[in-house]
């Protein structure tokens, strides 16, 4: 079962502009949220993470913001850059077991 | 449709007992496919990775072996379990064509060692 969601396979947006990227989950006991990153031809690299005792945690131009009500959680990326273009992978876990991924969204930045 | 198939989800093994781990593919030829254990820090290891038939990359020395005795299937193998290798377990396949862009990762399985 699809316990982590990432609905957009893909986006599109303007240099400078913000990007936003989701992910949903349905098991209410996953803890901790992750995002990867991944260019081609490479394997995926963590980005940023979020407890859920959390609502937002920012480093620099990411910054993932995590709605518990909603089982929803987003990652922003202000001001986007074409060097973010990559696939994002959204990965939740419960009590420091396995990591659930989604099934990425695909990040174009356009300069 | 293309999808990623990887058992057993859970597995309990004594040390010292032989390990294999399955991951096949659907839906695609020649797919780049890769074995990753979670790491400490809930990131993600590269064990191994294959481009091919017959063709095995190493990115860490372990316990374990790989091998691609065909096109669409992957297999994580070990002839004698140590405690160490209990983990979590993921398989993945690198989209290679025009539709595909990305990463599919397998459920995982997660091994414990007793």
């Amino acid at each position: 079962d699809q316990q982590v969601k990432q609905n957009s396979p893909s986006l599109s947006v303007q240099e400078g502009r913000i990007s936003i990227l989701n992910c949903d989950y349905t098991n209410s006991m996953f803890d901790y949220f992750l995002w990867y990153k991944k260019y081609p031809a490479e394997g995926p690299t963590f980005l940023i993470s979020i407890s859920s005792i959390k609502d937002k945690n920012e480093d620099g131009r990411f910054t993932v913001f995590l709605n518990k009500s909603a089982k929803h959680l987003s990652l922003h990326i202000v001001p986007s850059q074409p060097g973010d273009s990559a696939v994002y992978f959204c990965a939740a876990s419960a009590r420091d077991n396995d990591m659930r991924f989604g099934a990425g969204t695909r990040l174009t930045v356009k300069p | 449709s293309q999808t990623i198939h990887q058992w057993p989800a859970t597995l309990v093994q004594p040390v010292g007992s032989p390990l294999s781990l399955e991951c096949t593919v659907e839906g695609t030829s020649n797919p780049n496919l890769y074995w990753y254990r979670q790491a400490a820090g809930r990131g993600l290891q590269l064990l191994f990775y294959s481009v091919g038939i017959g063709q095995i990359s190493s990115e860490v020395p372990q316990n374990l072996s790989a091998s691609r005795p065909q096109d669409r299937q992957f297999i994580l193998s070990s002839k004698k379990l140590l405690l160490s290798d209990s983990g979590f377990y993921l398989c993945a396949w690198d989209g290679t064509g025009a539709a595909n862009y990305g990463y599919t990762f397998g459920s995982g399985t997660r091994l414990t060692v007793v």
